[in-house]
């Protein structure tokens, strides 16, 4: 089972939005809505930023939203700040119940 | 508040054996499953497996089966992680991480890097 495709990097401007995809299969992404996104700084755990595919926890900003379409996911950055400045993963459940997670994708703020 | 609190940094050498820590506090150890990812250099993460703490049953993928073995206490509600018959491409930082069965994990420990030298 091979990651879940994600751009390797998206950057964007002080205050403009940027949309992260991650897309997979109908054995992981298309198949459940458990689909969650993970926001890491440089040497850093990994930090939930949104589950089940479009629910944010609480402390995170309302500026982070999260969709799906068919097998694949997105992560909408709205009003990007410098500190958004990271490497966000996906991660999906899967049919098999194992999990599997994206490539990776860094976000540079110009 | 949930802390999950791992063991310190481990070098070995390839074909041994790693055990990591991971003590958690902070919620009912035995209300949520404990799930370990890691990381390679400059990598993505990949998840290494999940057990429950309650009862102490374990899933592991595919590739690590065999290799692999979790493990809890619930008296100190610690888990732990062993790694057998370690190779160079098992050198990373494990996490491990607080979540229900097929959600999301919510809460993370710090991170342990292991080293495998050959």
């Amino acid at each position: 089972q091979s990651a879940l495709t994600q751009p390797a990097s998206v950057s964007g401007s002080l205050g403009q939005s940027i949309t992260i995809s991650c897309t997979g299969t109908s054995s992981d992404i298309g198949a459940y809505n458990y689909v969650a996104w993970y926001q890491q700084h440089p040497d850093k755990a990994p930090k939930l930023m949104m589950f089940n595919v479009s629910s944010r926890p609480s402390g995170v900003p309302d500026r982070f939203s999260g969709s799906k379409s068919d097998n694949t996911a997105s992560l909408t950055i709205s009003g990007l700040q410098a500190e958004d400045e990271a490497d966000y993963h996906c991660g999906s459940y899967t049919t098999s119940s194992t999990r599997i997670f994206g490539t990776g994708t860094k976000v540079t703020v110009l | 508040q949930v802390h999950l609190v791992q063991s310190g940094a481990e070098v070995k050498n390839a074909g041994a054996s790693v055990k990591v820590s991971c003590k958690a506090s902070g919620y009912t150890f035995t209300s949520y499953f404990v799930h370990w990812v890691r990381q390679a250099p400059g990598q993505g993460l990949d998840w290494v497996g999940t057990i429950n703490p309650h009862g102490g049953s374990t899933h592991y993928p595919q590739k690590l089966q065999g290799r692999v073995a979790m493990t809890r206490d619930t008296a100190t509600s610690t888990v732990y992680m062993e790694l057998s018959s370690l190779r160079s491409e098992d050198t990373a930082v494990y996490y491990c991480a607080r979540g229900p069965w097929a959600g999301q994990f919510d809460y993370w420990g710090q991170g342990t890097l292991v080293t495998v030298s050959s």
